[in-house]
């Protein structure tokens, strides 16, 4: 059963950092792009960051270039972002999605994690 | 404001068929295709449609995707009540993946 699960999610102050993982089983993680896709409270979907399948491409959305990094590990099987000078703006509901592609920039998502919530707040 | 554009929602009755339009542009739709999501309250999005016409294994043959220059369309047919839903479309857009804003379907 492919399954993703997503960790590191929690209350952290304007400026601050965290660090999220996705943990990937049941299907050949080397083979496939992986990405972030955020979901404020109440809002639609966002794409973050997505990374190919031996991380030799990866792109970002405007909204976090700069402050966040996007990373794999092809031994742990897991996914990661990076977040950093994290502001109001980023507090969401963290997905991690399996792309159908082995490319970032293209192919769609065809699994999810249930996903990790980043609260921003003094 | 979302690149690509729904309607924020969408009605219908058991057994109807429904229609969801998703207006892009050249650079996303008119160059890439669609995908659609379905999304359940406090649930993840689970992929709909990829190709802008495929079905994913599972997924029912009531739902089914097109595409036109660029706009995206998803129709249910035999409109179900579990099929209550967000349901959001996306493409690739300059190496950036668009999603629409969503429509929320109701069925009455």
């Amino acid at each position: 059963e492919v399954q993703l699960e997503e960790s590191g999610g929690g209350l952290v102050q304007p400026g601050g950092s965290l660090r999220l993982s996705c943990a990937a089983s049941g299907f050949d993680f080397n083979d496939f792009a992986m990405h972030w896709v955020r979901q404020r409270p109440g809002k639609g979907l966002e794409w973050v960051s997505g990374v190919s399948w031996n991380s030799g491409g990866l792109g970002y959305a405007d909204s976090v270039k700069g402050r966040f990094t996007i990373s794999r590990d092809r031994v742990r099987k897991s996914l990661y972002l990076q977040m950093n000078n994290l502001r109001h703006e980023d507090m969401a509901l963290y997905y991690c999605a399996k792309s159908d592609s082995s490319a970032w920039s293209r192919g769609s998502f065809d699994m999810w994690g249930q996903g990790t919530m980043v609260t921003v707040s003094s | 404001q979302s690149v690509l554009t729904q309607p924020p929602s969408v009605s219908g009755t058991p057994g109807q068929r429904v229609t969801i339009s998703c207006s892009g542009s050249a650079s996303n739709i008119g160059n890439n295709d669609v995908s659609w999501y379905q999304q359940f309250p406090g649930k993840a999005p689970k992929l709909l449609i990829y190709k802008s016409h495929e079905r994913p294994s599972g997924v029912p043959d009531r739902f089914s995707g097109s595409k036109s220059g660029t706009s995206g369309s998803l129709a249910i047919s035999g409109l179900r009540s579990e099929d209550e839903a967000d349901y959001y479309c996306a493409a690739w857009d300059d190496n950036v993946q668009v999603f629409g804003g969503g429509t929320q379907l109701t069925v009455l």
